[in-house]
């Protein structure tokens, strides 16, 4: 089956470090950009940044650049997005998503609740 | 960075009846590079449209896309009880990559 599977849930405290996950499998893992979306309580869709399975560039939204990290692991056919220092406001839902003229294959998401 | 607007915010509508979105960019946008999505309560997003006209494999042909430039529409013809949800339109013309606000498609 084709999919993006992500890690579960998260709970965590202000200035705690987190890195989340998505697995693709079903499919050629490096032949679309792989790209993360995050997703506040009650509103819209952003596109944080996006890494390349072939030469594992990324590349970052300027909302993010500097407060996320994007990696992969080809071995594993996984992406992370990780945070050094979570805030409050990181609380969201975080999407993997990927695809060639649209984003047509999607991970079920991962709920990232921060609070003291 | 391209901004998206999206009206109306929320449309209530009837099953049976005409939705029409509209998707409105600050700058040019590469037809080829706009993107509608649907969005229910607790899903990740479905593409339904790419390439601004390009309907995606499985969506009903109810659905159908439009525009160019700078403006942009989705028209679902018909709506059915499961297309009630959240619309948003996306362009990767432009570095950042950007969304509209969504439009909500509500049960009047």
């Amino acid at each position: 089956e084709v999919q993006l599977v992500q890690s579960g849930q998260e709970v965590k405290k202000p200035g705690e470090s987190l890195r989340i996950s998505c697995k693709g499998s079903g499919y050629s893992f490096t032949t679309y950009y792989i790209s993360w979306l995050r997703q506040l309580p009650g509103k819209g869709l952003e596109w944080m940044g996006r890494v390349a399975p072939r030469d594992s560039s990324t590349e970052y939204s300027p909302s993010f650049q500097g407060h996320v990290t994007i990696s992969i692991d080809k071995s594993f056919n996984t992406v992370y997005l990780q945070w050094k220092t979570l805030k409050a406001s990181d609380t969201a839902m975080y999407y993997c998503a990927t695809g060639d003229r649209a984003w047509t294959l999607w991970g079920q998401g991962t709920l990232v609740t921060v609070s003291s | 960075e391209i901004v998206l607007t999206q009206s109306p915010g929320t449309l209530s509508l009837s099953p049976g009846e005409r939705a029409t979105l509209s998707c409105r960019a600050s700058q040019s946008v590469d037809s080829g590079r706009l993107v509608w999505y649907q969005q229910k309560p607790g899903q990740p997003p479905r593409v339904l449209i790419y390439g601004a006209s390009i309907r995606a494999t499985g969506i009903p042909e109810r659905f159908s896309g439009s525009g160019s430039g700078t403006d942009f529409t989705l028209t679902i013809n018909r709506l059915e009880p499961e297309d009630f949800a959240v619309y948003y339109c996306h362009q990767f013309t432009g570095s950042p990559w950007t969304f509209g606000q969504g439009s909500k498609v509500e049960v009047k």
